[in-house]
């Protein structure tokens, strides 16, 4: 079974840049997850999909964050303008139903740099 | 208050002992939780999950759940230096059904040779 693919692995840019990131969770997966984790941290979730509609983005910076999962498969996470704060590996998961007893299974991440 | 705590660690034990790692949660209505083990630079990977109170045990791995304390711990018998990384204790639950994994903010384990 393939994993979740997340590209790119690594990204910098300069603040008030913008940046986007990919993710491809594993096949036949309904809930999709982004979740930020900053250096000494626990993921804190940025946003969650079943199939293509928005669970919870409680926490998405919505100023700057935005995120899309056209066709209930694929997903994008897009910051504009970035923060020195933004610094972190943002994490793509995906679980098979979403439901209190389906484990959650992640990508490699993409550890984003802002300078 | 967090809505998940751990010890930040880290965590030392020679080669061959039991590590014990804890967790606490505030949501009494939590009903899923989950051990996952972070090697430093990779992402999270999913050792063990349990839903009901008591022990589960998968190996070398034991997770312990008491939802009257709101705690949940996982002892690593023999530990091993590979067995050294971050474990992050997740919590799923509360009043919906969503999926929302909230996450600890990890303990780290230094297995000594």
């Amino acid at each position: 079974e393939a994993g979740v693919a997340q590209s790119p692995r690594y990204k910098i840019i300069e603040k008030r840049q913008s940046v986007a990131f990919w993710c491809n969770p594993i096949s036949g997966h309904a809930t999709l997850y982004w979740y930020q984790q900053i250096l000494g941290q626990g993921p804190k979730l940025l946003i969650q999909f079943q199939n293509n509609g928005v669970v919870d983005d409680s926490q998405l910076p919505k100023d700057r964050f935005s995120a899309e999962r056209l066709k209930g498969v694929d997903s994008t996470l897009k910051i504009q303008p970035a923060k020195l704060e933004d610094s972190a590996v943002y994490l793509c998961a995906s679980s098979f139903s979403g439901g209190n007893n389906s484990p959650l299974h992640f990508g490699n991440g993409t550890r984003l740099t802002v300078t | 208050q967090k809505e998940v705590e751990q010890n930040s660690g880290p965590l030392s034990v020679p080669e061959g002992a039991i590590a014990s790692l804890n967790c606490t949660y505030s949501d009494r209505g939590s009903q899923s939780f989950f051990w996952y083990r972070q090697y430093s630079g990779k992402s999270p990977e999913l050792i063990m999950f349990i839903y009901s109170n008591g022990d589960k045990e998968d190996g070398r791995f034991t997770a312990q759940l008491n939802k009257a304390s709101q705690y949940v711990s996982l002892l690593i018998r023999d530990s091993q230096p590979s067995d050294s990384a971050t474990y992050l204790c997740a919590v799923i639950g509360g009043s919906s059904n969503t999926g929302k994994l909230i996450f600890g903010q990890g303990t780290t384990l230094q297995v000594k040779p």
